[in-house]
């Protein structure tokens, strides 16, 4: 069965804290993507990034940076020096054929910065 | 990028209405989703099509139907409205399997 977990529903930071959104994921797939979207105050998910089960080179975009680990099924997300327009829900999602190329969501994170 | 546009932003309606959600993309993407989000539920899949006038029914399609008779438009009716489909609703967009889906800005629905 696919499932994805972020075990944190909510997390508050004081700003310029660095701070790390887990992801756990399930699959038997040997083939699946994995994304992580924010989802601001306004309601629109944005997409943030996607990542293939065949590459596991972490990532860094400024401040954002993830972290693929196969051996414990994880894809967490870190951001450096938090700011208080990181303030959103954060969604980690799952895709492959054995999900019939549906996305599987987890509950999402609700990040709150503080100033 | 796809872009994704939901025809209302906010919607108030009156319980035992017809409702009509419209979402249209601007690609050539076969796959298209109809989602609800509610506090504390996450995302949870109602409807969603893999082509022209198929459809497939989610995790959570009671009280809904949906539309697909154009590539680019799709959806998502409620025959009667009721106040427990007051709810944010969202259409999402996705290409092969190696690809990310692209939202709408979402839709408010309060239904009265």
């Amino acid at each position: 069965a696919q499932k994805v977990t972020q075990a944190q529903t909510e997390i508050s930071v004081v700003e310029k804290e660095d701070v790390t959104l887990d992801c756990v994921y399930e699959t038997r797939d040997t083939t699946y993507y994995l994304f992580w979207y924010k989802q601001p105050p306004s309601g629109e998910l944005v997409f943030l990034i996607r990542r293939n089960s065949f590459d596991e080179q972490n990532e860094i975009s400024g401040r954002y940076s993830w972290n693929f680990q196969k051996s414990t099924s994880s894809f967490n997300f870190t951001i450096t020096a938090s700011q208080v327009v990181d303030s959103a829900v954060y969604f980690c999602a799952l895709r492959s054929a054995d999900s019939n190329y549906q996305l599987i969501w987890g509950a999402g994170t609700k990040l709150i910065i503080k100033p | 990028d796809v872009k994704v546009t939901q025809s209302s932003r906010y919607l108030v309606k009156r319980t035992g209405e017809k409702v009509f959600l419209e979402c249209v993309q601007d690609m050539d993407h076969e796959n298209m989703f109809w989602y609800r989000q509610d506090p504390g539920l996450g995302l949870r899949l109602i409807y969603f099509s893999y082509d022209v006038k198929m459809k497939e029914k989610g995790d959570i399609p009671e009280g809904y139907s949906v539309s697909r008779e154009k590539k680019e438009r799709f959806s998502l009716i409620l025959e009667s409205a009721s106040t427990n489909q007051t709810s944010m609703y969202l259409c999402a967009v996705c290409g092969p399997l190696n690809t990310e889906a692209f939202f709408g800005q979402g839709t408010r629905l309060t239904v009265v």
